[in-house]
């Protein structure tokens, strides 16, 4: 079936230190997978995205590695800050489909 | 930096009456979504709509669901008969070609 999933619920990290949020999906069909990110109280924010062409992407601060074969997607957001603070989403989806699927999320705390 | 809006931002109704959740997609995208999000839990598509009709829809997205998009900006979704179980985060999104989703605040529905 469908699935997508996060490893950890909650990452505790020290400011100035990398995070890693790890995602799991099952469907070997998805082919587009994007992070998000969700401060209380607002919708999710696109942080990154990439397909399945790709095994690396990288945008400011923030890198998404894809592994197909173990259909394992990451998160590394370099020199975490306070600002950095919230729940992280990945989600995927198959080009046949309209949907994004999402996992059911990483909280991440910052500590000063 | 062009967003997608959403009103209300919180919507209170009494069990079995319509509400209609308003959004204005980001201009010159041409996929529209709905998804929702319960309280702690992940977010869950519902409908895509692309073209003046719908593309694609969640079990979720039952006969008292519906979408509109009445003229060229705003976005619509109906819950004909409102349920307690309806209480969540609504979340409108637009795609200028299908990939990469850009998510509205959220209106927040409690059915009471």
């Amino acid at each position: 079936g469908e699935s997508v999933g996060l490893h950890l619920p909650t990452l505790s990290v020290q400011e100035g230190d990398n995070s890693i949020i790890n995602c799991a999906y099952s469907n070997s069909a998805s082919d587009y997978f994007i992070w998000y990110k969700q401060e209380s109280g607002k919708g999710p924010q696109f942080i990154i995205d990439i397909r399945s062409n790709m095994d690396k992407r990288q945008g400011q601060r923030v890198t998404v590695l894809l592994n197909k074969t173990v259909k394992h997607l990451s998160l590394q957001i370099a020199a975490t800050q306070p600002g950095d603070s919230a729940v992280y989403f990945c989600a995927e989806n198959k080009d046949s489909s309209y949907k994004l699927i999402f996992g059911s999320g990483t909280r991440l705390l910052v500590r000063p | 930096e062009p967003e997608v809006t959403q009103t209300p931002s919180h919507q209170v109704t009494q069990m079995g009456q319509e509400v209609i959740l308003r959004c204005v997609p980001i201009s010159n995208h041409l996929y529209f979504y709905w998804y929702r999000q319960i309280l702690g839990q992940k977010v869950e598509f519902l409908v895509s709509f692309y073209n003046n009709e719908i593309s694609e829809k969640s079990e979720i997205f039952d006969d008292q669901f519906s979408v509109e998009r009445p003229d060229g900006s705003n976005f619509t979704l109906k819950i004909r008969s409102t349920k307690l179980e309806d209480s969540a985060m609504y979340f409108c999104a637009s795609s200028p070609s299908g990939g990469e989703q850009f998510f509205g605040p959220g209106t927040r529905l409690t059915v009471l």
